[in-house]
């Protein structure tokens, strides 16, 4: 199976500066990479898939890069409720994977 | 608006089965997937498997053939996921989600709230 993996674990950033939050494949997930927001005690939330498209209801300062087997999600200036867990997941092969998380903590 | 209702939290003893169920509705039940992920404490996502609505096919991940069961009532747009031969290693929240795309594409667009599901003797 494709290993995902995040980097850094934790990050950490003042509010309202930008965050760069890295995830790299095993193998060429060619666009098929997601990237989902996860708060404390909280169900997953879509943020990105395709590698770079915004899902339904995502602000802008969210924004998504990469092909192959290295992505990257940018988050432009952190408001207060940005600062939780990121995680990726490939959808190229079965079955699907997903990276280990990285939390984005207040500097 | 789509909305995904799991059931409440459960404990069960090492060797026992446990049946969580994910009650969708705001979408037509069967054009989309339903899927399972569960999250052990402080660890990653784990993929379990999804189940063709329609159809009522089942793709099961690998580490969870014969051990995991996923069923739907179309009549009650509800999915199941029964897991058996519980272990301590099976003690995590588990998640259904919508398939959100058609054919070998597994982006989820919707969760469920989660269930909590303890294993302990």
């Amino acid at each position: 199976e494709i290993v995902m993996t995040q980097s850094p674990a934790t990050l950490s950033v003042s509010p309202g500066e930008r965050a760069t939050l890295s995830c790299r494949a095993s193998q060429s997930v060619s666009s098929n990479l997601a990237w989902y927001q996860q708060r404390p005690g909280q169900a997953p939330r879509l943020l990105i898939y395709g590698a770079s498209t915004r899902a339904t209801g995502i602000p802008a300062r969210f924004s998504g890069s990469g092909s192959g087997t290295e992505f990257t999600l940018t988050i432009s200036s952190l408001q207060s409720e940005d600062f939780v867990i990121y995680s990726c997941q490939q959808y190229s092969n079965w079955p699907p994977t997903f990276g280990q998380g990285t939390k984005v903590e207040i500097k | 608006q789509v909305h995904l209702v799991q059931s409440g939290a459960e404990v069960q003893k090492p060797g026992a089965s446990v049946k969580v169920s994910c009650k969708a509705s705001g979408y037509t039940f069967n054009t989309y997937g339903i899927t399972w992920v569960r999250q052990a404490p402080g660890q990653g996502l784990e993929w379990m498997g999804w189940i063709n609505t329609d159809s009522g096919k089942t793709y099961y991940e690998q580490k969870f053939q014969g051990r995991v069961t996923m069923t739907r009532d179309t009549s009650t747009t509800t999915a199941y996921m029964e897991l058996r031969s519980l272990t301590s290693d099976d003690a995590a929240v588990y998640y259904c989600a919508r398939k959100g795309c058609t054919g070998d594409c597994y982006i989820l667009d919707y969760w469920g709230q989660g269930t909590l599901v303890t294993v302990s003797s």
